[in-house]
């Protein structure tokens, strides 16, 4: 049963356009969600976080929206870049008392165009 | 600052042996956890670790034990290896175990079972 889900293997945008990447997740319990970025032969790096008492986040030329009612999650990259091709996993915690693990999605590939 | 770091980056193990993978989370973090990621698949939690006490278990057989030292290192241990086993083991490392933590990736360790 996959818990958090990117229903878009794979994403092609043009240089300097908008990139948005989609995850869905069923579990209600979920209060932390997180955006990883990948590329092969590396580990994951975080890219940016929401809490579940927000809406929206942002950090430079990514944003991430939170919509709890539709349990639908997107990061938007504002202009993309050849540099941001890579995988990009979302991330969701759920909420238990002292502990906590991550569940991810299966990842999108983003391939930014020049 | 150094990030997570891990050791081996590659390693190759025949079936039915033994390997043990090594971790170092960034300073100050009390935290480690561990995930598989096979390929095309998102990672997949296996053990969160704070204080050297197991903290969270994920869905993998007994033949996979970690422990924590008292400088937060950890080694994830995996006996009797099958070849469904080779997968990007990643470290991962975290404040603490409030809920909203981020973690933090090492490169990993890509272990290969023939």
């Amino acid at each position: 049963d996959q818990q958090v889900k990117q229903n878009s293997p794979s994403l092609s945008v043009q240089e300097g356009r908008i990139s948005i990447l989609n995850c869905d997740y069923t579990n209600s319990m979920f209060d932390y969600f997180l955006w990883y970025k990948k590329y092969p032969a590396e580990g994951p790096t975080f890219l940016i976080s929401i809490s579940s008492i927000k809406d929206k986040n942002e950090d430079g030329r990514f944003t991430v929206f939170l919509n709890k009612s539709a349990k639908h999650l997107s990061l938007h990259i504002v202009p993309s870049q050849p540099g941001d091709s890579a995988v990009y996993f979302c991330a969701a915690s759920p909420t238990t008392s002292g502990t906590y693990k991550y569940i991810f999605g299966t990842g999108t590939r983003l391939k930014v165009l020049a | 600052d150094a990030g997570v770091t891990q050791s081996p980056t590659h390693l190759i193990k025949t079936r039915g042996q033994q390997v043990t993978l090594r971790c170092s989370p960034i300073s100050g973090h009390k935290s480690v956890s561990w995930y598989q990621q096979v390929l095309g698949q998102g990672p997949q939690f296996i053990f969160q670790y704070y204080e050297k006490e197991e903290r969270g278990r994920g869905n993998f057989p007994d033949r996979f034990s970690a422990r924590q030292f008292p400088n937060y290192s950890s080694e994830l241990n995996v006996n009797a290896l099958l070849l469904g086993d080779s997968a990007l083991y990643l470290c991962a490392s975290s404040l603490g175990l409030e809920s909203g933590n981020t973690i933090y990736f090492g490169e990993g360790s890509w272990l290969t079972v023939v």
